[in-house]
């Protein structure tokens, strides 16, 4: 069964600690992206990544970081930097397209991160 | 800038038709998705849109007007099960997906 995983679905953490989100996908697709939602808003892009060994920042980077070591992996940590991490967190893939582009965006179920 | 607008919230009768649209503005233009997400889920697909015109998907159809920047989806025959938020998201330039904070859809008995 093809898809993406996220674990766990739910996580607690105390304010100043690091924490890492798990991200697998089993699509071979070569886009992955990590979005954060809050709510009443849109999913804001974190950081994304096209190709091994590369990712760039996306809209609200600061306090986050990335590694794409693997196609199949794009763990996402939540830095002690970060000032209002509190969120749902969307992990996606996607495939590049025929044209260069890229098709639809696939997501994982979620993790919902909060700290007390 | 970049920018998405949508209703926040709207409400239908079971088996009834409802429009929710979508206008938007974005740095170049290579198709816009519509995906529905539950509460506490992820979203998934929908639709995809890079010409004019409607695309028909079962109870679903989208329609696109490059020239307006407008969309919008149409849902027929309205179940209970559709009740959740429709996000527009038209993809930029840089194949950058662009989220409105979607419209959420209560659907009543």
């Amino acid at each position: 069964d093809g898809g993406i995983t996220q674990s766990p679905k739910y996580l607690f953490r105390k304010e100043g600690q690091n924490v890492t989100l798990s991200c697998e996908q089993n699509l071979n697709h070569d886009a992955m992206y990590w979005y954060r939602q809050d709510p009443g808003q849109g999913l804001r892009l974190i950081y994304y990544s096209q190709i091994v060994n590369d990712f760039q920042k996306g809209d609200i980077a600061e306090g986050y970081s990335v590694s794409r070591e693997k196609k199949e992996s794009f763990p996402l940590t939540v830095t002690s930097a970060q000032k209002n991490p509190t969120a749902f967190y969307l992990c996606a893939s996607s495939i590049e397209g025929a044209g260069g582009g890229y098709n639809e965006q696939f997501f994982g179920p979620g993790t919902r991160l909060t700290v007390l | 800038g970049q920018n998405i607008d949508q209703p926040t919230e709207m409400t239908a009768t079971e088996g009834a038709i409802v429009q929710i649209n979508c206008t938007y503005q974005t740095s170049g233009f290579n198709g816009l998705f519509w995906y529905q997400q539950h509460a506490g889920e992820a979203p998934t697909f929908l639709s995809y849109n890079v010409l004019d015109g409607l695309e028909e998907k079962g109870r679903f159809s989208s329609f696109l007007s490059r020239s307006k920047g407008y969309s919008y989806l149409l849902l027929k025959e309205l179940q209970m099960k559709d009740s959740a938020s429709y996000l527009c998201a038209p993809m930029d330039s840089n194949y950058q997906l662009i989220w409105g904070a979607g419209t959420k859809l209560i659907i009543k008995p």
